[in-house]
């Protein structure tokens, strides 16, 4: 059974630009929600799609927004990149449950450096 | 706001010489408490949840336990492949958790 796939492992930025993640979830996976880690404040929660909604949203800037396609996928997007948004990104779906909360299987990350 | 504050930022310990870790939260509606484990260069690995005060469970040499205000894992006879960077987290919605820092498990042999 696959993983959580995410794409490009590795990218390099400038100042300015923008950027797009990618991310497969398992396979019937139909919640895909996103992290940031950074050495400084650990993991933050970014949002949560299902089924093509967000369902939830984290306290980041405007900048930093994602959606979800029909077949679960998912990308995040990063505008007008800063310093500060080095970092590696987190991918994780889950099989959503009606009560409790959901077991995540997280993505090996895309490392984002800023110059 | 939700807090998960964790303890000790990092721990070294011998093989063999039992330890806990502690993670103290407060999360409105917790709906479980996680932990997951971290290797270097990858994403976090689930190991256990945790939905009521006084509940345990146990995997190989790792037993976690939680109290309305906080949760351990024990960690008993490790070996050198259990170290790793452990995270506690509580969940307040379906998917969305809050992250303590972690513990920088390092086990020598």
């Amino acid at each position: 059974k696959a993983g959580v796939t995410q794409t490009p492992r590795y990218l390099i930025k400038t100042r300015g630009q923008q950027v797009t993640l990618s991310c497969s979830p398992i396979s019937g996976h139909r919640s895909v929600s996103w992290y940031q880690q950074t050495p400084g404040q650990g993991l933050q929660f970014l949002f949560e799609y299902f089924s093509e909604t967000q369902r939830n949203k984290g306290n980041f800037p405007g900048r930093f927004s994602g959606r979800q396609f029909s077949n679960s996928r998912s990308e995040m997007n990063v505008s007008t990149l800063e310093l500060g948004d080095s970092a590696l990104y987190l991918c994780a779906s889950s099989l959503d449950t009606v009560s409790g909360a959901n077991v995540l299987t997280f993505g090996a990350g895309s490392r984002l450096t800023v110059l | 706001e939700d807090q998960v504050t964790q303890s000790p930022e990092a721990l070294r310990l011998q093989e063999g010489e039992s330890s806990s870790l502690n993670c103290s939260y407060t999360v409105s509606g917790l709906r479980g408490l996680f932990w997951y484990r971290q290797d270097p260069g990858k994403g976090p690995e689930f190991l256990f949840t945790l939905y009521s005060a006084g509940e345990e469970k146990e995997k190989e040499r790792l037993k976690a336990t939680l109290t309305k205000k906080e949760s351990f894992l024990h960690i008993t006879a490790p070996k050198p492949e259990d170290s790793a960077t452990y995270l506690c987290a509580g969940a307040s919605g379906y998917s969305t958790l809050t992250f303590g820092k972690g513990t920088m498990l390092l086990v020598s042999p």
